[in-house]
């Protein structure tokens, strides 16, 4: 049974880098090329903003609405990915959940299992 | 990007009763591909839906989606106590991938 656990730090000063890691038990990154794994956040009391994603051959999608401010990378060795967001701001305070994503070449994929989350609130 | 809208905000209603959900996107959704999810307080999204009308694995018969183009339909039935989430719609056929606000479905 797949299990994804998110982990990094709950407190980011403004104008820092947020950085988080997910750790993948269970399965494997590489188990299928139909999974990308991503990243999806909820500020408190709101809804779920997709962030981006990224395959085990390093492709990878992004939400434009983060101007580039997000970087996800995998390490498939330690069954992890990692997002970092840079230069954020209090309304980068939301609950980071990681997720696997079924895509295939037809469609952008929604996502077939999540992590518990993680909240990180963005305070000096 | 597409705007997914979400319809009621809230919708109040008994067990046994039947939940009817509405997601209308901006722009139509390619080959129906949208999905839905609950979510109950303090716990992850759940997948409950893809293409539309497909349920995911473990998700019971009385959980059904219809639909097409811009116009999309949770329909639960015979409401449970546990059914008492909230519901989100998102669509996976344009980049960037939306989500719907969400449906809160409470006990009357």
């Amino acid at each position: 049974q797949l299990q994804l656990q998110e982990s990094g730090p709950g407190l980011v000063k403004p104008s820092e880098t947020l950085s988080l890691t997910c750790t993948i038990s269970g399965d494997s990154i590489t188990s299928s090329i139909h999974y990308f794994w991503g990243w999806i956040r909820q500020p408190p009391g709101k809804g779920l903003e997709w962030i981006g994603v990224i395959h085990y051959n390093g492709n990878t999608y992004h939400n434009p609405s983060l101007r580039s401010r997000a970087t996800i990378s995998v390490d498939t060795s330690k069954k992890k990915f990692s997002l970092t967001l840079s230069s954020v701001t209090a309304t980068d305070t939301a609950v980071y959940y990681c997720a696997r994503q079924f895509h295939d070449p037809t469609h952008y994929g929604y996502f077939d299992s999540w992590g518990q989350g993680t909240l990180v609130t963005v305070s000096s | 990007e597409i705007v997914l809208t979400q319809a009621p905000d809230t919708l109040s209603l008994s067990p046994g009763e039947r939940a009817t959900l509405s997601c209308r996107a901006s722009q139509s959704v390619i080959r129906n591909f949208l999905a839905w999810y609950q979510q109950k307080p303090g716990q992850t999204p759940r997948l409950l839906m893809y293409g539309a009308s497909s349920r995911a694995t473990g998700i019971p018969d009385r959980f059904s989606g219809s639909g097409s183009g811009t116009d999309f339909t949770l329909t639960i039935d015979r409401l449970e106590p546990e059914d008492f989430a909230v519901y989100y719609c998102q669509q996976y056929g344009n980049s960037p991938i939306t989500f719907g606000q969400g449906t809160r479905l409470e006990i009357k």
